[in-house]
């Protein structure tokens, strides 16, 4: 069964960092695509960034392209997202979710809470 | 960058039927879009529907149909039950540097 969980979500102040880990589970995790999506409160789905399978190619929203980083280690199931020069409208549930053939995105995290506020 | 476009509401009664679309800012959506469906209620987290335009997930109901028309990626809600009430997404790859982009989001009321 897939399973993907995010944390290291919180409250932090605007200019700061916070990196997210997606500890992910029941498939092979080099075999896909994986994304972080995340949701400000009240509003709708954002994409974020997206990494290949083996790492190698990146690509990010406009609105994150500069400030945020997304990478894989493969030996330990995990994604991040490395997230600096936080801003207020960063606030939002980040949710993890893998690109699986078609592609289709068929399994999603529960999400992790990030606050951007002083 | 593109923008992806849905109706940002529709109203369907118990057993209708409702049509929602999904339309890109640079053209026509085509298959190579390969449109995806999101559902989500509130409170929780998004729950795949379609993908690549017209495939079910073995969870997503009989009554969900996923399609092109009029250069639109297009979902039907047929025989429409009350727990379809829900804010539907539409996610269409986009290509560049900012490949998948959603569409801002359908809120369907069943009453």
């Amino acid at each position: 069964q897939v399973q993907l969980v995010e944390s290291g979500g919180g409250v932090v102040q605007p200019g700061r960092s916070l990196r997210l880990s997606c500890t992910a589970s029941g498939f092979p995790f080099g075999s896909d695509a994986v994304h972080w999506v995340r949701q400000a409160p009240g509003k709708g789905l954002e994409w974020v960034a997206v990494i290949s399978h083996d790492g190698r190619n990146e690509y990010y929203a406009d609105s994150v392209r500069g400030r945020f980083t997304i990478s894989i280690d493969n030996s330990k199931n995990i994604l991040y997202l490395q997230m600096n020069s936080l801003r207020a409208e960063d606030t939002a549930v980040y949710y993890c979710t893998r690109e699986h053939t078609s592609p289709k995105f068929d399994s999603w995290g529960q999400g992790t809470l990030v606050t951007v506020s002083s | 960058q593109t923008v992806v476009t849905q109706e940002p509401s529709l109203t369907v009664s118990p057993g209708g039927t409702v049509t929602l679309t999904c339309a890109s800012s640079t053209g026509a959506v085509t298959s190579g879009y390969y449109p995806n469906w999101f559902q989500q209620k509130p409170g929780q987290g998004p729950r795949a529907l379609i993908y690549s335009t017209s495939n079910k997930h073995s969870w997503t109901p009989a009554r969900f149909s996923g399609y092109l028309l009029g250069g639109k990626a297009a979902l039907t809600l047929s025989a429409v039950q009350p727990e379809d009430e829900a804010h539907y997404y539409c996610l269409l790859y986009c290509g560049g540097t900012q490949p998948w982009v959603f569409g801002g989001g359908t809120k369907v009321t069943v009453l």
